[in-house]
């Protein structure tokens, strides 16, 4: 049993590029969400759906898409990659919003 | 500001000490969630408490939700190097999951 699956592990990017961060979950979990952790900021909601065709905006959702097209795929997208997105980035499912199932991060730098 | 602020920040023990760690907001949650976070991983599930006044045991760690659902704290007995981490406190407001800046927890053998 997999649980939840990010793609890729680490990435660096140039300011101004775009990309999109992998998240797959085999747990047949309806709420699935992206969290970005910085040093002494804890994990901030970025955005999280609540099944397929539905979602909404966390706490910092500027810059960040998603859409949730299957149960088990919520992928992130960065439109137009910032220095400021710099961070580590965490995907994370369960049945409803609670107890979560985080992937292992992606740690992305913008240069 | 953070939502939910976690007290101390960092904590470097002796095995064997016992130490209590604290979660306060001035928000009212269904449920609160403790996560251990190891390095290079993701956080794990460690307890969730949803009732005022919920106290829940995990062996050597204990887990308290404030009668009025805006705080919490856990304590751990009698410290291992093992239990070393980032300890993550979380609330949930209906589908809005929000998280502590974290405690950083050393345990010296």
């Amino acid at each position: 049993n997999a649980g939840v699956t990010q793609t890729p592990k680490f990435q660096v990017l140039k300011t101004g590029q775009s990309m999109t961060l992998q998240c797959a979950q085999d747990m047949n979990h309806e709420y699935m969400s992206w969290y970005r952790q910085d040093p002494g900021m804890g994990l901030r909601l970025i955005h999280y759906s609540v099944g397929a065709g539905i979602t909404d905006q966390g706490e910092v959702p500027n810059g960040y898409n998603v859409s949730r097209s299957t149960t088990e795929d919520f992928p992130l997208r960065l439109l137009s990659a910032a220095p400021s997105q710099t961070s580590v980035y965490f995907c994370a499912s369960s049945y409803s919003a609670g107890e979560l199932f985080f992937g292992s991060g992606t740690q992305l730098s913008v240069l | 500001t953070q939502l939910l602020e976690q007290s101390p920040q960092f904590l470097s023990i002796q095995e064997g000490e016992n130490l209590t760690v604290y979660c306060n907001s001035s928000s009212v949650f269904s449920s609160l969630q403790w996560y251990r976070q190891e390095p290079g991983e993701g956080p794990v599930l460690l307890v969730t408490v949803v009732t005022g006044g919920e106290v829940k045991k995990l062996k050597r760690l204990t887990f308290q939700f404030g009668d009025a659902r805006k705080d919490s704290s856990l304590h751990i007995t009698a410290a291992q190097p093992g239990d070393t981490g980032l300890y993550l406190c979380a609330g949930a407001r209906g589908n809005d999951m929000r998280f502590g800046a974290g405690t950083r927890l050393t345990v010296k053998p």
